[in-house]
């Protein structure tokens, strides 16, 4: 089975903080994705990466960055953490090249800014 | 702009009922149509999926219809259970992305 794994289930920081969300997969997947998952709104691209060292913005990029240094991890960055980025932060991975193939979710960091 | 609209937002249903979950898109270069099961406390996990040239596709209790030229897709949940009870999310996919409806929260009643 594919395991995507989260670092943190929950993570509590202040306003201002720089904040570290991490993500390992051990499918050997091209493809990883950050998202934010909020009551109403659905699931929201933040970034997404297709190989190594390699990013492209999603829907709503401001206020973040990711770091993908190795294929299996993908990490999201909140470069001073405000109030309005409490949510829950989902991390993906799929295969780039294969038809037919979903995206594979962790369980998910819910993080709160104080 | 939502790439992938769905319906309802929530829906309540008596147990051994059948539950319905409606889908509609736009961009006809999807190509695959995955519907993901989120329980609380959990990431979303793959149900069941469909590529645009099946009409219909059943695994279990769980059915997806496609209807290619209306551009819309829905998820039958049959004999509903109070197990069944999530947030279910249709997607797209489209090259890289997927694209992903708003959820709908299920609640299957006793």
């Amino acid at each position: 089975d594919v395991k995507v794994t989260q670092s943190s289930r929950y993570l509590v920081k202040r306003t201002g903080e720089k904040v570290f969300l991490e993500c390992v997969q051990d499918m050997d997947h091209e493809n990883m994705f950050w998202y934010r998952q909020d009551p109403g709104l659905g699931l929201r691209l933040i970034y997404f990466s297709y190989d190594v060292k390699m990013k492209e913005k999603g829907d709503i990029p401001e206020g973040y960055s990711v770091s993908r240094e190795k294929k299996e991890r993908f990490s999201l960055i909140l470069e001073s953490a405000s109030t309005n980025q409490t949510s829950m932060y989902l991390c993906a991975s799929s295969f780039g090249d294969r038809a037919n193939q979903p995206q594979h979710f962790g369980d998910g960091t819910r993080l709160s800014i104080l | 702009q939502q790439q992938v609209k769905q319906s309802p937002q929530s829906l309540i249903v008596q147990k051994g009922g059948i539950s319905i979950i409606n889908c509609a898109y736009e961009n006809t270069a999807f190509d695959y149509f995955p519907w993901y099961q989120q329980f609380p406390g959990k990431g979303p996990a793959l149900l069941i999926a469909i590529r645009p040239d099946v009409s219909e596709k059943k695994e279990g209790r769980f059915t997806i219809s496609f209807n290619k030229s209306a551009k819309q897709f829905s998820l039958h949940i049959m004999d509903s259970q109070p197990g069944d009870s999530a947030t279910y999310f249709c997607a797209a996919r489209l090259g890289n992305q997927f694209y992903f409806g708003t959820g709908t929260s299920l609640t299957v009643i006793p």
